[in-house]
């Protein structure tokens, strides 16, 4: 259940750095946006989400920006931790529709 | 904490042969969801369902592919005929309620047509 091309984007980052991952959306109809992580062998797991009416939204250990401006999101983790090791998704949603849309992804490594 | 959970783990099956995935969505939620994901490229929607019947879907979702929940907790996506570029990791998802709701996935399908 893993993006595994060659053309995945990779982050990599020692043990306890702040990471931040980045997207770029492509409808300006879009309203609320959510940040997925997937480990390998599993379904995409939920971490944090953001509406359009935001520009910031902070979790435990996690924070989403939200720049409808230039349609660009991003995602910080905070002292990162091998755990944290993943492929990370933005999926949009478009306003009066319930179908996400994902982008392509990036791959986090964490060096112990 | 609840979980979508999916059946089978791996599928293996003969091209144009019919296959039946199996999802249980999170109890009380109302909305579910089936999504793809070929080998490294992006997950993609197929479709959602809604009160016993599909709300949306996509064009990938054409005449081959039918959604059913045949009673209180199973949701089940059919590929009839299957074909080589079927094979793809299946994700069911499901959220609580109307309006913007964060999407809960299960683990996934991984369906290899041979």
């Amino acid at each position: 259940g893993e993006s595994v091309g060659l053309h995945l984007p990779t982050l990599s980052v020692q043990e306890g750095d702040n990471s931040i991952i980045n997207c770029a959306y492509s409808n300006s109809a879009s309203d609320y946006f959510i940040w997925y992580k997937q480990e390998s062998g599993k379904g995409p797991q939920f971490i944090i989400d953001i509406r359009s009416n935001m520009d910031k939204r902070q979790g435990q250990r996690v924070t989403v920006l939200l720049n409808k401006t230039v349609k660009h999101l991003s995602l910080q983790i905070a002292a990162t931790q091998p755990g944290d090791s993943a492929v990370y998704f933005c999926a949009e949603n478009i306003t009066g529709r319930r179908a996400l849309t994902f982008g392509s992804g990036t791959r986090l490594q964490v060096q112990p | 904490e609840p979980e979508v959970t999916q059946t089978p783990s791996h599928q293996v099956t003969q091209m144009g042969q019919e296959v039946i995935l199996r999802c249980v969505p999170i109890s009380n939620h109302l909305y579910f969801y089936w999504y793809r994901q070929i080998l490294g490229q992006k997950v993609e929607f197929l479709v959602s369902f809604y009160n016993n019947e599909i709300s949306e879907k996509s064009e990938i979702f054409d005449d081959q592919f039918s959604v059913e929940r045949p009673d209180g907790s199973n949701f089940t996506l059919k590929i009839r005929s299957t074909k080589l570029e079927d094979s793809a990791m299946y994700f069911c998802a499901s959220s609580p309620r109307q309006g913007k709701d964060t999407q809960y996935f299960g683990p996934g399908t991984r369906l290899t047509v041979l």
